[in-house]
């Protein structure tokens, strides 16, 4: 199994620019979590979907921030206008109902510098 | 306002010896907990969990105890290894299921020294 794939592994971007943030889950998980890391606040929850279907989105910081989930097995999360105070590293994690231990699995994660 | 806490950012271990991680919760709702490990340029990786409903578990040489009624929960690693030099989260869930989010302390940066 390959995992959770995300891509880029890292991205430099300019203030004002669109950033879109991709994510593979596993397959035959129906869970999906994007997470993000700042030194600050650690890792934070921004937005999970269960069957595609966003669940609750109530930690994406602002309307410049969206998510989708068009099928089962990709994501995206987009940042426009990007600013430097989203500089982060940004997780996507996918899991499943059943899971023996109710953990997630992670992505490698997506390192954003906005300048 | 922080719903899970890792008081402790660092701690230093001599290889052998023993590593207890801390982690305080707040919100009396969750009843399950996990352990997360991090490497650098990795994402976290689950290390083992625990249900409310018990007090201890244990997987090798990591063992999880939790205190429901103080809300508190530690790991220990018995022995520590060079190789566990990484970042240690604490989460929570309040629900027992794998479709309910995480809540995740700040982590606490292990390193063991051989």
């Amino acid at each position: 199994d390959a995992g959770v794939i995300q891509s880029p592994r890292h991205e430099v971007t300019e203030m004002g620019q669109e950033v879109t943030l991709r994510c593979k889950p596993i397959s035959g998980h129906n869970s999906l979590f994007w997470y993000r890391q700042t030194m600050m606040r650690g890792l934070e929850l921004l937005i999970y979907f269960n069957n595609n279907v966003p669940i609750d989105d109530s930690g994406m910081p602002e309307d410049r921030f969206s998510a989708k989930m068009p099928n089962a097995s990709f994501s995206t999360l987009k940042i426009q206008p990007s600013e430097p105070r989203d500089s982060a590293v940004y997780f996507c994690a996918s899991s499943q109902r059943t899971s023996a231990h109710n953990e997630q699995f992670f992505g490698p994660g997506t390192r954003l510098t906005v300048l | 306002d922080q719903q899970v806490k890792q008081n402790s950012p660092s701690l230093s271990v001599q290889e052998g010896r023993i590593s207890i991680l801390n982690c305080d919760y707040t919100n009396s709702m969750f009843d399950y907990f996990l352990w997360y490990k991090k490497y650098p340029a990795e994402g976290p990786t689950f290390l083992i969990s625990i249900s409310s409903i018990k007090d201890k578990n244990e997987d090798g040489r990591f063992t999880v105890f939790l205190n429901k009624s103080a809300k508190h929960l530690s790991l220990h690693i018995v022995p520590s290894q060079p190789g566990d030099s990484a970042v240690f989260f604490c989460a929570a869930s309040a629900q027992n299921s794998g479709n309910t989010p995480l809540v995740f302390g700040k982590g606490t940066r292990l390193s063991v020294i051989a």
